[in-house]
């Protein structure tokens, strides 16, 4: 039984630059969250989505935007990248049923924007 | 709104130790759910238990055990006899049940512990 998988495990990119990160979630989940985690930090919710919408935000710009594909896989987009874009995102699935779920969490995908 | 303090940020340890991770949490909400995952030098968070608001038994498992306190608003995680591969950094989240903020995870800062052979 497959876990999370992310990609591309490691990314360069450039002020200013997009990048796009893929998410698959764990077989039977529906859902799927990112979080950022910079550098000694706890991680921080960007999104979550549900049956292909944003079902929830935390406090991230438009710059960062996202979309869940009929397979439930995810992609997250970063435009107009900044230094302080440089982090460690992870993504996150879970089954939304009836009780709020545990969120299993993927490897990664470290991104250094320079 | 929600928050998850860590207050410890380092622990040095000696392999056969007993340490215990300190988390306390704040929330408005009657129902909510708190977390501990753990997160070895690879990155990933590795889920280790989760407890539900209305259910305040303690829990042991193997070597791990949670202390669930909701006079306190705290959730402490005790690792009896540490190991060296028990060297991680550790992370408390909690996450609402309704509202806003469903589905949401609220981190604390984590608490890197290492355990020294």
């Amino acid at each position: 039984d497959a876990g999370v998988t992310q990609s591309p495990t490691h990314l360069i990119k450039t002020r200013g630059q997009q990048v796009t990160l893929r998410c698959s979630p764990k077989s039977g989940h529906d859902t799927v969250s990112w979080y950022q985690q910079a550098l000694g930090q706890g991680p921080q919710f960007i999104f979550q989505y549900y049956e292909e919408e944003e079902r929830q935000r935390g406090n991230f710009p438009d710059r960062f935007s996202g979309h869940q594909f009929p397979n439930y896989s995810s992609e997250l987009n970063v435009n107009a990248l900044l230094l302080g874009d440089s982090a460690l995102y992870l993504c996150a699935s879970s089954f939304t049923g009836s009780a709020q779920e545990t969120q299993y969490f993927g490897p990664g995908t470290r991104l250094l924007v320079l | 709104a929600q928050k998850v303090t860590q207050a410890q940020t380092e622990i040095s340890v000696v392999e056969k130790e007993d340490v215990t991770l300190d988390c306390v949490y704040e929330t408005r909400d009657t129902t909510y759910y708190l977390f501990w995952y753990k997160q070895p030098p690879s990155g990933e968070l590795v889920f280790l238990i989760r407890r539900n608001s209305f259910d305040e038994q303690n829990e042991i498992s193997g070597r791990y055990s949670w202390n669930f306190q909701k006079s306190t608003s705290s959730f402490n995680f005790t690792i009896t006899a540490s190991q060296v591969v028990d060297s991680a950094v550790y992370f408390c989240a909690l996450s609402e049940a309704g509202g806003t903020s469903y589905g949401k995870l609220t981190f604390g800062q984590g608490t890197i512990l290492t355990v020294h052979p």
